[in-house]
């Protein structure tokens, strides 16, 4: 059974950072490009980041670009989100997503979400 | 960005009703349109892809078509597990977007 399973949420402080990880299983990790996308209630989902097999090809939104850093450890089965410079814009619930095809930026399996809070 | 414009974002409807969620793209996507649910407190569950493609394990009477920019997710025959809320989401440019929702809600 496919598995992703988010953490490292927390409360944490206007231009603090943050690391959330992403453990996966039931899968061949290494086989599949990765995503984080947020959701919030007011601007609903919305696209962050993604990665590719090796980690070597890495994408972001604007609204994140040069803040936050995607990786991923393939002998751990584990994607991170490194965040910095964090805002109240940046509350959100962060979802780990895998892509169902290389081709197409659809996403078949989602953890559960970890909760990012950024205070001002 | 390509902008996704979902509608309606709410729909009251009862058990055995056929409903139609509709999402215009501000360009051409060809077929590359996802469709999930998500019910409260969990993530959200691919329905459809590449425009009509039924995801594994998807029940039949979830249905997806297009016409140019225009797409549109038919449940036939509304169950009780299918009030939740659905979403739309390009997965042809880059940067994948996503409509903005469409409660359905019982009537």
């Amino acid at each position: 059974e496919v598995q992703l399973v988010e953490s490292g949420g927390v409360l944490v402080q206007s231009g603090g950072s943050l690391k959330v990880s992403c453990a996966a299983s039931g899968f061949n990790f290494s086989r599949y490009w990765m995503h984080w996308v947020r959701q919030t209630p007011g601007k609903g989902l919305v696209w962050v980041s993604r990665i590719n097999l090796d980690g070597g090809t890495t994408s972001y939104a604007d609204s994140v670009k040069g803040r936050f850093t995607i990786s991923r450890d393939n002998a751990k089965n584990t994607l991170y989100l490194q965040m910095s410079g964090l805002s109240s814009d940046d509350t959100a619930l962060y979802y780990c997503a895998r892509s169902r095809d290389y081709n197409y930026n659809d996403f078949d399996y989602w953890g559960q979400g970890t909760l990012v809070t950024v205070s001002t | 960005d390509v902008q996704m414009t979902q509608s309606p974002s709410s729909v009251s409807a009862s058990v055995g009703d056929r409903v139609t969620i509709t999402c215009r793209a501000s360009q051409v996507i060809a077929r590359g349109l996802a469709w999930y649910q998500q019910k409260p407190g969990k993530a959200p569950n691919l329905l459809i892809y590449a425009a009509s493609s039924l995801q594994r394990g998807v029940p039949s009477r979830f249905s997806g078509s297009a016409s140019g920019t225009d797409f549109t997710l038919t449940i036939t025959s509304l169950q009780p597990d299918d009030f939740a809320t659905y979403y739309c989401q390009q997965a042809s440019s880059f940067p994948p977007t996503f409509g903005g929702g469409t409660k359905v809600e019982i009537k």
